[in-house]
This record gives structure tokens, C-alpha cells and sequence, in this order.
């Protein structure tokens, strides 16, 4: 049973356009949520995280919105750029962390020029 | 500041050998974490280290082991490999008592034939 689900394998936008991914969980226990970005051959690279007393959190291009009713999250890229194309994984925590990270299957964002 | 690093980056193994993966953490980080990425998957919680001590589990049978020592470094260790081991082995660490942001190393590819 996936607790954490990115329902949309890839995703095409534009350059210069925004680029919404989404995550859908179903633990009421997790509390921390995380996005991290995956180029092929390295390791995750944390990109933007958001405690569940919050609703949003920016950071440059990017912000998370988490909607904690509909246990549901999301990622906007804006503007998006050639750079930004690679797989991105949602990701929950529960308080103390001791159950570590659980993923998202991923999206793979493509970036069309 | 320097990352997380592991080694080895690539390894072949036979089936029912065993085989150790290396982590180095973070400056300044006293918990790690080990992930098993199949193919096509999100990563999966094998366990977590802090104190030397494992504090937390996932899913994953005995035969998966790790060590933590004290210069927060770690190992993991897999004994009697099978064909579904293949995949990718990320080490992420974070600090203990702070936010739940785990940093990635670059993962070692295992592959058992």
C-alpha cells in the first residue's frame, strides 16, 4: 500500500512556463514533507520542504503548497528552465523521523524549449 | 562543507554473496539513513542510524545489517544476496533533534547475477 503517490509518471511544460507537480498522501501521521530532485547517476537533491503547520513555503522559483484536508501536496516551478528537467520525488516524514523518509514513486519533468 | 559521499560506486556481486557499502556523512550530521531505488521505484527506508545505534527500520529483512561509528560514518551490509538486491544503495544524513531535511550521497549501483 503506497502512502505517498505522484500519480502522473512524466510531465511536459514549456520553457518559461509553470510546471505544478503533485503528490497525494494517506498517513495522518506524517507531519514534514519534502520534494527532492534526481538526475540520473546521482543521488536525490533536496530541493524545498514544508512542516504540516504551514501551507506554503517559497524558495526562489520554487513553492510548495500543502492542502493538510486533502492530504495532498504540490510543487510549483516558475519560470521553468532546461535545467529543471529530471525526476522529482515527494516525500513524508513523521514526527521524530525514526520511520525515515517514505517516497513517491517520482515524476519525470521534461522541459521543452 | 563536505557532502555525502559513498563508495563504491559500482559493484557486481553473485548470488548468496555478501557485500558492504560505505557512507560517509555530512559535516556535522550524527544520524544516517540507508535507501534501497529499484528501477522505476521511489527510494525505500532500510534503516537509520544514531549513536551507533540503529533506531529505526524498514521493511526489509535481517539479513540487511548496517554500523554506524563514531565518526558517523556507516556501513551497510548484505548477506546472501538475491537477483531483487539489484538496485541502487543511496546513504542520506541529517542532524538528529532538527528538521527532517536528509541530504543524499551520489548511492552505490549494485548488481547481482
Amino acid at each position: 500500500d503506497q502512502q505517498v503517490k505522484q500519480n502522473s509518471p512524466s510531465l511536459s511544460v514549456q520553457e518559461g512556463r509553470i510546471s505544478i507537480l503533485n503528490c497525494d498522501y494517506t498517513n495522518s501521521m506524517f507531519d514534514y514533507f519534502l520534494w527532492y530532485k534526481k538526475y540520473p547517476a546521482e543521488g536525490p537533491t533536496f530541493l524545498i520542504s514544508i512542516s504540516s503547520i504551514k501551507d506554503k513555503n517559497e524558495d526562489g522559483r520554487f513553492t510548495v503548497f500543502l492542502n493538510k484536508s486533502a492530504k495532498h501536496l504540490s510543487l510549483h516551478i516558475v519560470p521553468s528552465q532546461p535545467g529543471d528537467s529530471a525526476v522529482y520525488f515527494c516525500a513524508a516524514s513523521a514526527e521524530g523521523g525514526a520511520d525515515g523518509l517514505t517516497f513517491g514513486k517520482g515524476t519525470h519533468l521534461i522541459i521543452q524549449p | 562543507e563536505t557532502g555525502v559521499t559513498q563508495s563504491p560506486t559500482h559493484l557486481i556481486k553473485t548470488r548468496g554473496q555478501q557485500v558492504t557499502l560505505r557512507c560517509s556523512s555530512q559535516s556535522g550530521h550524527n544520524t544516517v539513513s540507508w535507501y534501497q531505488q529499484a528501477l522505476g521505484q521511489g527510494p525505500q527506508f532500510i534503516f537509520q542510524y544514531y549513536r551507533e545505534e540503529e533506531n529505526g527500520r524498514g521493511n526489509f529483512p535481517p539479513r540487511f545489517s548496517g554500523l554506524q561509528f563514531p565518526n558517523y560514518s556507516s556501513e551497510l551490509n548484505v548477506n546472501a544476496l538475491e537477483l531483487d538486491d539489484s538496485a541502487l544503495y543511496l546513504c542520506a544524513s541529517r542532524v538528529r533533534g532538527g528538521v527532517e531535511t536528509q541530504y543524499f550521497g551520489p548511492g552505490t549501483r549494485l548488481l547481482v547475477l
